[in-house]
């Protein structure tokens, strides 16, 4: 499968705790985006990656949120010290350079923080 | 920021008749309008997209049309099966980022 890849797809955490996720990208895909989609909504913009340079990230992400794609290929998510309200599906979508229109999203990361 | 408003939120039809989902957005710099269909436990999955230079485009039985000056747009589905079922989003995309609507679930009764 060439698509796109996230793990873990599910993760339990106690509030207060740190947790990484990590996208995949689809090969040779320069641009890659962090989305969160609650229950019952759309995916909401997180952040957003050209290669290796975060060019944009969304004014609701907390300081709590870190991202990384230190070398243009896989990316990594971080929260820190989670709350209940971070209780949400991950999405990670990549984007071919020259169809920059096109996404194509990954399975997602379940995290639940109790 | 830009706005995604999505009509319905459910929609229940019978296999075989059309189903009909509209979006309107409030920022005139979007410019390209994609539409995602996603099943239970899965990442959203493109499944037709439009710019914002053409009215209508078709791809088998999926239509999606444009009307730029009232700043909305549709996906049709005509002939629907029970494999339709699932959530469907429209977006608009006025930049770099992606503005999504709240969903369409959508039901095909066999």
């Amino acid at each position: 499968d060439t698509g796109v890849s996230q793990d873990p797809r599910h993760k339990i955490t106690k509030r207060g705790q740190n947790v990484t996720f990590r996208c995949d990208p689809i090969s040779e895909h320069n641009r890659l985006y962090w989305y969160r989609q609650t229950l019952g909504q759309g995916p909401e913009f997180l952040t957003y990656f050209q290669n290796e340079a975060q060019l944009e990230k969304s004014r609701l992400l907390s300081d709590r949120f870190s991202a990384e794609r230190p070398k243009g290929s896989f990316s990594t998510l971080e929260i820190q010290r989670t709350e209940q309200g971070d209780s949400a599906m991950y999405l990670c979508a990549s984007t071919p350079s020259g169809r920059l229109y096109e996404q194509y999203f990954g399975p997602g990361t379940r995290l639940t923080v109790t | 920021g830009e706005n995604v408003e999505q009509h319905p939120s459910t929609l229940s039809v019978q296999e075989g008749d059309s189903a009909v989902i509209k979006c309107t957005y409030s920022d005139s710099a979007s410019n390209y309008f994609p539409w995602y269909k996603q099943e239970l436990g899965k990442g959203p999955q493109l499944i037709i997209d439009i710019r914002s230079n053409v009215g209508e485009k078709k791809d088998q039985r999926i239509a999606v049309t444009l009307n730029k000056t009232a700043k909305h747009f549709s996906l049709h589905i005509t002939e629907t099966q029970p494999e339709d079922s699932a959530v469907y989003f429209c977006a608009a995309r006025p930049g770099n980022q992606f503005y999504f609507g709240t969903g369409t679930s959508l039901t095909v009764i066999p």
